[in-house]
């Protein structure tokens, strides 16, 4: 099972909104609607973000926003501050394993 | 508070053998699948294997199938992780992951802080 699909980096300045791709396949993202996003500070355990596409957890910024199209899932942060810059990481139930991916994971940096 | 406390890390000859536990607390731990997920130095997390409530399921990340093996015991509200035969690419920090929000969820909302493991001569 290969890791899903991200940009090594995204950046923007603040205020700005900005996207991260997540690309699998159908046996992952494009055949189930279990897509989860996680944000990760240097040092720290990831943090849930969004879960199944589109659904944000008690705790997270209304700021963050998933969806999906295809094979292809996104998180977009809109109104991007200082404190968004991080490593995020999407994942996918995967019908291969039965279980998990992790994507190959996106630095923000925010400019 | 919902909390996950792992040890057990530590460092290991490759072909040695560690034992990793997760402490839960906060949040009826029977009612929750539970996993592990590491990060190696630098690197991306790694789904490594979960496991469901009742432990009638459980899998694993195909780079540790044969070598680890995860358990839970709902009645000391823990979960472990048996690590075998390790290899220099097993080091990395440990996090054993809550399923949430909700039992039915597909995603990890609960993160303990990690435990590391070092495999090395």
């Amino acid at each position: 099972q290969s890791a899903l699909t991200q940009p090594a980096s995204v950046s923007g300045s603040p205020g700005q909104s900005i996207t991260i791709s997540c690309t699998g396949t159908s046996s992952d993202v494009g055949g189930y609607n279990f897509v989860s996003w996680y944000q990760q500070h240097p040092g720290k355990a990831p943090k849930l973000m969004i879960y199944e596409v589109s659904n944000r957890p008690s705790g997270a910024s209304n700021r963050f926003s998933g969806s999906k199209s295809g094979n292809t899932a996104s998180l977009t942060i809109s109104g991007l501050q200082p404190e968004d810059e991080a490593d995020y990481y999407c994942s996918s139930y995967t019908s291969i394993t039965t279980f998990y991916v992790f994507g190959t994971g996106t630095k923000v940096t925010v400019l | 508070e919902v909390q996950l406390v792992e040890s057990g890390g530590g460092l290991v000859q490759p072909g040695g053998s560690l034992r990793l536990s997760c402490a839960a607390s906060g949040f009826i731990f029977d009612d929750y699948a539970m996993h592990w997920v590491r990060q190696g130095p630098g690197k991306g997390l790694e789904w490594v294997s979960g496991i469901t409530w009742n432990s009638g399921t459980k899998g694993y990340a195909d780079s540790v199938k044969g070598r680890f093996t995860i358990s839970r015991d709902n009645a000391k509200n823990s979960l472990y992780l048996q690590m075998n035969s390790l290899r220099t690419e097993d080091t990395g920090l440990y996090y054993c992951a809550k399923v949430g929000p909700s039992f039915g969820s597909d995603a990890f909302d609960i993160w303990g802080q990690g435990t590391m493991v070092t495999v090395s001569s």
